[in-house]
């Protein structure tokens, strides 16, 4: 089973909201990951957990914050938002054994600020 | 800094017919991995096929087979006997599985003529 899912598939939410992301993989990967990615464009990398633990920040502002409670499990909690922050949010997971593995994508969540 | 350059926006093809999509990218490394990623218009990223720098052997995955010429740097996939399923946008991706980081090209949209 290669499936990484998340939930919402869509999320609306104003600028003052709080809201959270959530991606789940029970493919016993140790490797997480959240991209951004906008229409027509390729992802952008966010963030990167290995083994738990952050391993790449790519200078996301902090009105994102992650957090990965188990190693089957990532959140993307969200706060004070801005339009452009729009997009679709892609959750990846891959093995972390070895250089070089694929990552699996989930089919992300689409959100909105207004 | 490694880039990956994909030329083309769009290309059309006529089903049953085969295509070549195009791929360049920029490195200083010796040992790397090369990857196509296909996404439909349902949004879900999935891998078309990955190839193995250290690979002389091009890789192939039923239709899908890629053209590496690791002297031009260069990584073309081939789609033969194209189908409409093949629609979507086709991400080529590079990394060196030190950080497990992507590097992605621009993409570019293939549509299937009936």
């Amino acid at each position: 089973d290669t499936e990484v899912t998340q939930t919402p598939k869509h999320l609306v939410m104003g600028m003052t909201n709080k809201k959270s992301l959530k991606c789940e993989q029970h493919m016993g990967h140790r490797a997480m990951y959240w991209y951004k990615q906008k229409a027509k464009k390729p992802p952008e990398l966010m963030f990167v957990y290995s083994y738990e633990k952050l391993s790449i920040n790519e200078s996301v502002p902090s009105r994102f914050s992650p957090e990965c409670p188990n190693s089957s499990l990532l959140n993307l909690h969200l706060h004070a938002l801005q339009p452009e922050d729009s997009a679709l949010y892609l959750c990846a997971s891959s093995q972390y054994k070895s250089p070089g593995e694929t990552q699996y994508f989930g089919p992300g969540t689409r959100l909105l600020v207004l | 800094a490694q880039t990956v350059t994909q030329s083309q926006p769009e290309m059309s093809v006529q089903e049953a017919e085969t295509v070549t999509l195009s791929c360049t990218y920029d490195t200083s490394e010796s040992d790397y991995y090369l990857f196509w990623y296909k996404q439909p218009p349902s949004r879900q990223m999935i891998l078309v096929i990955r190839q193995e720098a250290y690979k002389q052997q091009n890789a192939t995955e039923n239709r899908f087979s890629v053209n590496f010429q690791k002297a031009a740097k260069s990584f073309s996939l081939k789609i033969s006997d194209s189908q409409l399923g093949d629609a979507a946008m086709y991400f080529c991706a590079y990394t060196t599985g030190a950080n497990s980081k992507l590097t992605f090209g621009k993409g570019i949209t293939l549509s299937v003529r009936p």
